[in-house]
């Protein structure tokens, strides 16, 4: 079945640093991939999203590429802020599926 | 509404308890999921629903658990008997349509305690 690959964390980072969280998919067809980030009590919010190969999602100065070659998804933000930590959850939806399928979420933590 | 409006925000139950939280969707949506969450941030699927209808039911464990949208009433989700287990944080959402590429949009969860 479907199913996301996240990195583990918790990732620690000084503010401004860049950022990068790992996740690949695997999937049949055409899935559309997500991010989802969910601050500390709160449920989740969508980060941003792509629904085809080589598409681009981008939010708050965060940004994911859908790579069908490599079947990642890669979260990437060029400067972290303190207000960045939370938990970020890479997802699909598969093909003719609403149903998403989630990583295991990877903590941020971001230090002044 | 705008959000996606679940109630109770807290719930504690002793084992072999009933438990049932509630979930009103965005208006405008027909699609509706809950999603359970447990300690180690899995999200497990549970069921969904288009409009009244079961849509996918693939992670509901059927014993003790049962859910429903019933038209004009906010949807609800019930735990017989609940078990330490249950413990997590129930997220309901819900989607306007049901392709792939739709956004599904998240309430703020409810939290269960069974002990």
């Amino acid at each position: 079945g479907d199913s996301v690959t996240q990195m583990e964390g918790p990732v620690t980072l000084s503010e401004e640093a860049f950022l990068t969280i790992n996740c690949t998919y695997t999937a049949t067809g055409y899935p559309s991939l997500f991010w989802y980030v969910q601050y500390p009590g709160e449920g989740l919010q969508l980060l941003l999203k792509a629904t085809k190969a080589d598409d681009k999602g981008s939010n708050k100065g965060f940004e994911a590429t859908y790579r069908k070659e490599t079947t990642s998804f890669h979260l990437e933000k060029g400067s972290v802020q303190v207000s960045d930590s939370a938990v970020y959850f890479c997802a699909l939806s598969g093909t003719g599926f609403q149903k998403l399928v989630f990583g295991t979420g990877t903590r941020l933590l971001v230090s002044p | 509404g705008e959000e996606v409006a679940q109630t109770p925000k807290h719930l504690v139950r002793g084992e072999g308890q009933k438990a049932k939280l509630y979930c009103a969707p965005i208006k405008g949506h027909s699609y509706v999921f809950w999603y359970q969450q447990v300690l180690k941030n899995e999200f497990k699927f549970l069921i969904s629903f288009q409009n009244e209808n079961v849509f996918d039911e693939t992670g509901m464990p059927k014993e003790r658990f049962s859910a429903k949208c019933l038209p004009n009433s906010p949807c609800s989700l019930e735990i017989q008997a609940t078990k330490l287990e249950d413990s997590a944080v129930y997220f309901c959402a819900s989607s306007p349509q049901s392709s792939s590429g739709n956004t599904i949009y998240f309430g703020e969860g409810s939290w269960l305690t069974v002990v």
